[in-house]
């Protein structure tokens, strides 16, 4: 059974920190993607990653695929209240293989 | 229209009830999924429906019954169910393209078995 761990489970950080999010797994993954969700609403995607040693932007947030294609991190520089919520890796292999971690849920104080 | 809808956003049920969830998406996507999330417990998924055939039924018991009659509409039907089957149910949807299968979430259905 393929299992994606994420750690940590909960984070509280004051805002303006850094903070890095794990996400790992002893299986390969074809894609691996991160989501952010609110409460009250779905996750929404933040970035697909898909070349193992991969690394990617979006503004204060980088994305890296392990090189072998089984772990990811998500480090987030310079923390803002704005980035409050559950952090979920997903990974894939096909369209019925999808496994998602168990989340990070991330709260920074003002 | 916003990419993946669904309706109702909230619903409370006997366990005698039948009711039926309804999800549509408005992206041209090939793929639709019902997920399960539980409180402390990783999303899981339910089921997965490509090219309107249902390739996935991840050992999900008989009193949820899927229906997928195009690929922008999926029905998630209920009937006598348990109230450990209380969480939220999401619905998503992804292109297929062979290298990723990206998940597009509707708001989700917050239910509530009594």
């Amino acid at each position: 059974t393929q299992l994606l761990e994420q750690s940590p489970q909960f984070l509280s950080i004051q805002e303006g920190e850094n903070l890095t999010v794990y996400c790992n797994s002893s299986s390969v993954f074809s894609s691996l993607q991160w989501y952010r969700q609110e409460p009250g609403e779905g996750p929404v995607l933040l970035v697909t990653v898909v070349t193992g040693g991969e690394v990617k932007k979006l503004k204060r947030l980088t994305f890296q695929f392990g090189d072998a294609r089984k772990d990811s991190s998500l480090h987030i520089t310079a923390a803002q209240p704005g980035d409050t919520g559950l952090y979920l890796c997903a990974g894939d292999s096909s369209a019925s293989k999808i496994i998602f971690g168990s989340g990070t849920r991330l709260s920074i104080r003002p | 229209e916003t990419g993946v809808t669904q309706t109702p956003r909230h619903l409370v049920m006997g366990m005698t009830n039948k009711k039926s969830l309804k999800c549509e998406q408005h992206l041209g996507h090939n793929a639709m999924y019902w997920y399960k999330q539980s409180a402390k417990k990783p999303l899981e998924l339910m089921f997965v429906y490509s090219l309107e055939e249902r390739v996935e039924n991840n050992s999900v018991p008989s009193r949820f019954s899927p229906e997928c009659p195009n690929s922008s509409h999926l029905f998630l039907h209920l009937h006598t169910l348990q109230p450990e089957d209380s969480a939220l149910y999401l619905c998503a949807s992804s292109a297929i393209d062979g290298q990723s299968y990206e998940q597009y979430f509707g708001p989700g259905t917050r239910l509530t078995v009594t």
